[in-house]
């Protein structure tokens, strides 16, 4: 079965470190893997998509087919970056229709 | 706001009862997809319409049922409630209904089952 996990509910950094937010899937075809950001009081948005390999908000996340994982990276924190983060898998049907699956979310707290 | 919209944006009500809540898609997004987040089962895919067509379930319950309208807004339809359809229910919209395009999400609508 389609499964994204995150380990993390919590996580919690000092701003100016590193931050490291963990997703693990498991699917059995091409994987189409996403970021989701809520920041407070605000609706779901999509971060970043492993297929644009782009950075944003300093933000990077790579596919690690060998490990199934999906990782998102920061090299310097900011408290801005306060928000819950999802992890989301995209799964299509027979015909085509797409739907995503999520991880429970990890919420981060970046520390002045 | 040409974002996606729903209302209302809480509701109350009790067990047994039955509640429609509602969603507009971005405008020119023909998909609309509903999702559900509650504290034990995190965010799950409900359903999914494009241009009025049922085109993919999850796991919704029988006594939930949804429709997409010729003007493109969707209804969700609970029923018979119960406690733990306590959730926050999202509405999210895309321009096709096929690959793996991104979603755009409303705000939720925020259901209290008492």
């Amino acid at each position: 079965a389609q499964r994204v996990t995150q380990p993390e509910k919590l996580l919690s950094v000092f701003k100016g470190a590193p931050v490291e937010l963990k997703c693990n899937y498991s699917y059995s075809g091409s994987p189409e893997l996403f970021w989701y950001v809520q920041y407070s009081r605000q609706r779901l948005q999509l971060l970043l998509r492993h297929i644009s390999r782009e950075s944003i908000k300093g933000f990077t996340a790579d596919l690690n087919k060998g490990e199934t994982s999906f990782h998102l990276k920061k090299p310097f924190a900011q408290e801005e970056d306060s928000a819950m983060y999802y992890c989301a898998l995209s799964q299509s049907n027979l015909q085509g229709a797409q739907k995503l699956v999520f991880g429970q979310g990890t919420r981060l707290t970046i520390n002045p | 706001d040409s974002g996606v919209t729903q209302t209302p944006k809480h509701l109350i009500t009790a067990t047994g009862q039955r509640v429609t809540l509602r969603c507009s898609p971005r405008s020119g997004d023909l998909s609309v997809y509903w999702y559900q987040q509650s504290l034990d089962q995190g965010l799950q895919f409900l359903i999914h319409y494009y241009n009025g067509e049922e085109r993919a379930k999850g796991n919704i319950l029988e006594r939930f049922s949804a429709q997409q309208f010729p003007d493109l807004h969707s209804e969700l339809n609970l029923s018979s409630l119960e406690l733990g359809d306590s959730a926050l229910y999202f509405c999210a919209s895309s321009t096709r209904d096929r690959g793996h395009n991104e979603q755009f999400f409303g705000p939720g609508t925020r259901l209290t089952v008492l």
